[in-house]
């Protein structure tokens, strides 16, 4: 149970921003929302994470709804290494609950020339 | 830091052989993943440790399969004995804290003929 929703693939063009959705409707109130990338060959990566207000890193941009059951990580302007899969997972405050950090299927972003 | 390492890289093995897979966390991480990557079932958490004691092993897919972690530094994922079905990667994470920041190791890909 990945306990977050997301869907299973995204197109975009280079130079394009890029929206990647995912639902974590069941997310309790400490509960950090992290975003990881995998490219081609290689082990995930870390892009970012928030609690409730928006985030900002050089990679990306995170925006987190008001009710905190869904996220939307922004890519400004998506360039061919953007091409990955890229999952959005829970993961509880240092002081939280210890479960197990699950990743789904994520979304594999495909980036055209 | 090095970044989590993880050996062999590649290892190609006939059934019956056993495996072992071998992880060094980043130095001062307390907390280590072991996760499976195949197509048909994505990322899969296998085992984890905190502060060097297995916390949940429910992953692990039967007993065949066993992970210790004799100190911080050092963990290894054994199969024996290993069978077709068990060519994977294997992803090794680690985290300074239980809600924090997962780093993946460049992952070993394991081929059983």
């Amino acid at each position: 149970d990945a306990k977050t929703t997301q869907p299973n693939s995204m197109e975009s063009n280079e130079e394009e921003p890029v929206h990647l959705p995912c639902n974590h409707s069941t997310i309790s109130g400490t509960d950090y929302i992290h975003w990881y990338r995998q490219l081609p060959s290689q082990g995930p990566e870390y892009v970012i994470h928030g609690l409730t207000s928006n985030v900002n890193n050089r990679m990306a941009s995170l925006a987190i709804a008001e009710d905190r059951k869904s996220s939307t990580l922004i890519l400004h302007r998506a360039t061919l290494r953007d091409a990955a899969v890229y999952y959005c997972i829970r993961r509880p405050s240092a002081s939280g609950g210890s479960y197990i950090p699950t990743f789904g299927r994520g979304t594999s972003l495909i980036v055209h020339p | 830091d090095a970044g989590v390492i993880q050996s062999p890289r590649h290892e190609v093995t006939e059934m019956g052989q056993e495996v072992t897979l071998r992880c060094k966390p980043i130095s001062g991480h307390n907390s280590l993943f072991w996760y499976r990557q195949t197509m048909m079932r994505g990322l899969e958490l296998l085992i984890y440790f905190n502060n060097n004691v297995p916390i949940d092993d429910s992953g692990m897919p039967e007993d065949r399969f066993s992970a210790k972690m004799p100190n911080a530094s050092f963990s290894t994922l054994k199969i024996q004995p290993s069978e077709p079905r068990d060519s994977a990667v294997y992803f090794c994470a680690s985290s300074a804290q239980q809600g924090g920041e997962l780093f993946f190791g460049e992952g070993s890909r394991l081929t059983v003929l």
